[in-house]
């Protein structure tokens, strides 16, 4: 079946550590997306990327970084940079207008 | 800017009818979506709806859009404990990049 797969499911991360969280589609969906989510606040886009080899900046950017070498992966990068990285976060794709985004089941961070 | 706007709480009995309401700003909007999201889950497109219909049902939901008022609502038949979750709206903006924007997510809690 075709999907969006996140992993880890949680992670644990030290501060002041560099983490990545996988984000793998077989869904041949060419936009893929990062969003955060903090209780009470909805969901944030972080970085989207509409085709391979290339992203772009959300509304809450500064912290993160991604790569897009392949259709179908979207890491997402969280750096130390990045003052408050515990949440929810979820990555999602979906093939065109109007068709709506099919999400992964999320990977939830904690800083220890 | 963009922002969309949602109660943070309701609750129904089972076997009610739960109504849950979204406002949102961009006028230009062509589509308008309802997510569900079960607790630790990812979200999971339940409906949309097209800005130049006022409604559209699908089994026990009803979506009713009144875009002078920039309001979409989502109402939910006979609910059942299944139906307990967060429902986030979303709407669609940036032309060929299809971004969404989320609502902050309504709880719904269907009481015994």
């Amino acid at each position: 079946d075709g999907g969006i797969t996140q992993s880890p499911k949680y992670l644990f991360r030290k501060e002041g550590q560099n983490v990545t969280l996988s984000c793998e589609q077989n869904l041949n969906h060419d936009a893929m997306y990062w969003y955060r989510q903090d209780p009470g606040q909805g969901l944030r886009l972080i970085y989207y990327s509409q085709i391979v080899n290339d992203f772009q900046k959300g509304d809450i950017a500064e912290g993160y970084s991604v790569s897009r070498e392949k259709k179908e992966s979207f890491p997402l990068t969280v750096t130390s940079a990045q003052k408050n990285p515990t949440a929810f976060y979820l990555c999602a794709s979906h093939r065109g207008q109007g068709t709506g985004y099919t999400f992964g089941s999320g990977t939830r961070l904690t800083v220890v | 800017g963009e922002d969309v706007e949602q109660s943070l709480f309701l609750s129904v009995r089972e076997g009610d009818s739960s109504v849950i309401n979204c406002t949102y700003t961009d006028s230009s909007s062509t589509y308008l979506y309802w997510y569900k999201q079960e607790p630790g889950a990812g979200l999971q497109l339940l409906t949309y709806i097209f800005s130049n219909m006022d409604m559209k049902q699908d089994q026990r939901l009803t979506v009713l859009l009144n875009k002078k008022d920039k309001h979409l609502s989502l109402r939910i038949a006979d609910t059942q404990t299944g139906d307990s979750a967060i429902y986030f709206c979303a709407e669609s903006y940036g032309g060929a990049t299809n971004k969404l924007i989320f609502g902050t997510g309504t709880l719904l809690a269907v009481q015994p």
